[in-house]
């Protein structure tokens, strides 16, 4: 089974503009989770999609969103990027059911480099 | 609220010695708790995970971790260090009925000497 993929691996932007990444989960997986690293702040939960629909969300601005499409792919996009969201970002797909048992399984990320 | 504290940001250790790296854990709820690794620009791997099965919990590349409820400790070791285990290790708590808001721990970097 192929692992979740990111597109793309590395990415630089300027401060202003939007960039949106995307994450292919594993098939059969229904829930796409993203999460920002940075080395100030470590790694953070932005938000979860399940079917479509956001099921829970991080405590980011609302310049961070993202969808979710009929095949579970999943996309995010930052609006009006500032320095401060250079950050790994981390996408993770499990089959999609509530217990908090189930294992995430990571893409290896994008790199965004906001100059 | 949950949280996790790692209480060592960088760990060495020489190859072929033991290693220990510690998590203390912070939750409402009886928590799910994970390790991961991430190798240099690479993504997160599970090495293993605590479901309330069992408190002795075996991952893979020969590490495990034993939750301890009194101390609210889950702590990783593996008898003997190999030159491949140098990465980041991550302690992460997700606590039940949130199943997929984990957090995460600030990290361990675990450095292996020859």
């Amino acid at each position: 089974k192929a692992g979740v993929t990111q597109t793309p691996r590395y990415l630089i932007k300027t401060r202003g503009q939007q960039v949106t990444l995307s994450c292919s989960p594993i098939s059969g997986h229904r829930s796409v989770s993203w999460y920002q690293q940075t080395p100030g702040q470590g790694l953070q939960f932005l938000f979860e999609y399940f079917s479509e629909t956001q099921r829970n969300k991080g405590n980011f601005p609302g310049r961070f969103s993202g969808r979710q499409f009929s095949n579970s792919r999943s996309e995010m996009n930052v609006s009006t990027l500032e320095l401060g969201d250079s950050a790994l970002y981390l996408c993770a797909s499990t089959g999609g059911g509530r217990s908090s048992t189930d294992t995430q399984y990571f893409g290896p990320g994008t790199r965004l480099t906001v100059l | 609220a949950q949280s996790v504290t790692q209480l060592d940001s960088h760990v060495s250790v020489s190859e072929g010695t033991p290693v220990l790296l510690r998590c203390n854990y912070s939750s409402s709820y009886s928590p799910s708790l994970f390790w991961y690794v991430q190798h240099p620009n690479k993504g997160l791997q599970l090495l293993l995970k605590y479901t309330s099965a069992a408190t002795l919990v075996k991952g893979i590349n020969g590490f495990e971790a034993e939750f301890k409820k009194s101390e609210t400790s889950f702590h990783l070791t593996k008898p003997s260090a190999h030159m491949s285990d140098a990465a980041e290790y991550f302690c992460v708590v997700s606590p039940t009925g949130s199943a997929r808001q984990l957090t995460f721990g600030s990290g361990t970097q675990l450095t292996v000497l020859p």
